[in-house]
């Protein structure tokens, strides 16, 4: 799997939409796109995956860039309850296991 | 909504005991993981199973085996513990539906090792 880089911490307003950040420049064309996350004491939640086109569920929205080496995951309204680590993963999917690294700690302020 | 359980939330063993870990999923999901989670080292991969009786080493099988009976049931197995096994684990379930690969993880189990 493709190594992701992420900035370890960021700080958004209750109810703005937050932006988190990844690269993956080192993607391969078959490597999708996921993002996690983990609240504090709970298993990973899966929140989206895309591979070349940008993704909207109920959660959140990601955008990937053309050439596909770095993607946004969006919080459209951010609550308290978003309060966690974001990880951002690139994988074949599959049987293939997740290389989690260390993510972005996501802090919703009131 | 999938459903990923483990059977225990908090766990405490002596070094040398055989510890088993049971995850069960609902929702017939072909792939099942384990992983450990140690603070600094984010989540690491030790054992995957693909389908029934079939199991492939992750990044840290080292110490630990596994066991796939069920399509629903993948157990962790530490042999003899030691206190470096002292981990959060973590199983999760994926479709092989490469259009849904996404895994479900269960809440986790805090194992410590005295």
């Amino acid at each position: 799997d493709a190594k992701t880089t992420q900035p370890p911490s960021m700080d958004c307003a209750e109810g703005r939409a937050a932006n988190l950040p990844c690269n993956h420049s080192t993607i391969s064309g078959n490597e999708y796109v996921y993002w996690y996350r983990q609240i504090h004491s709970q298993g990973p939640q899966y929140i989206i995956h895309g591979l070349k086109n940008n993704e909207t569920n109920e959660m959140a929205s990601l955008i990937i860039t053309e050439d596909r080496k770095s993607s946004t995951l969006i919080l459209p309204h951010a609550t308290l309850r978003d309060t966690a680590v974001y990880y951002c993963i690139v994988s074949l999917g599959g049987a293939d296991g997740l290389t989690f690294g260390k993510g972005t700690h996501l802090i919703i302020q009131p | 909504d999938v459903k990923v359980t483990q059977s225990s939330r908090y766990l405490v063993k002596r070094t040398g005991e055989k510890v088993f870990l049971e995850c069960v999923q609902d929702m017939d999901h072909e792939n099942m993981f384990w992983y450990r989670q140690d603070p600094g080292l984010g989540l690491r991969l030790i054992y995957f199973s693909y389908d029934v009786k079939m199991k492939e080493k992750g990044d840290i099988p080292e110490g630990y085996s596994v066991s796939r009976e069920k399509k629903e049931r993948f157990s962790l197995i530490l042999e003899s513990a030691s206190t470096n096994q002292t981990s959060m684990y973590l199983c999760a379930s994926s479709t092989s539906d490469r259009s849904s690969y996404e895994q479900y993880f269960g809440p986790g189990t805090r194992l410590t090792v005295t």
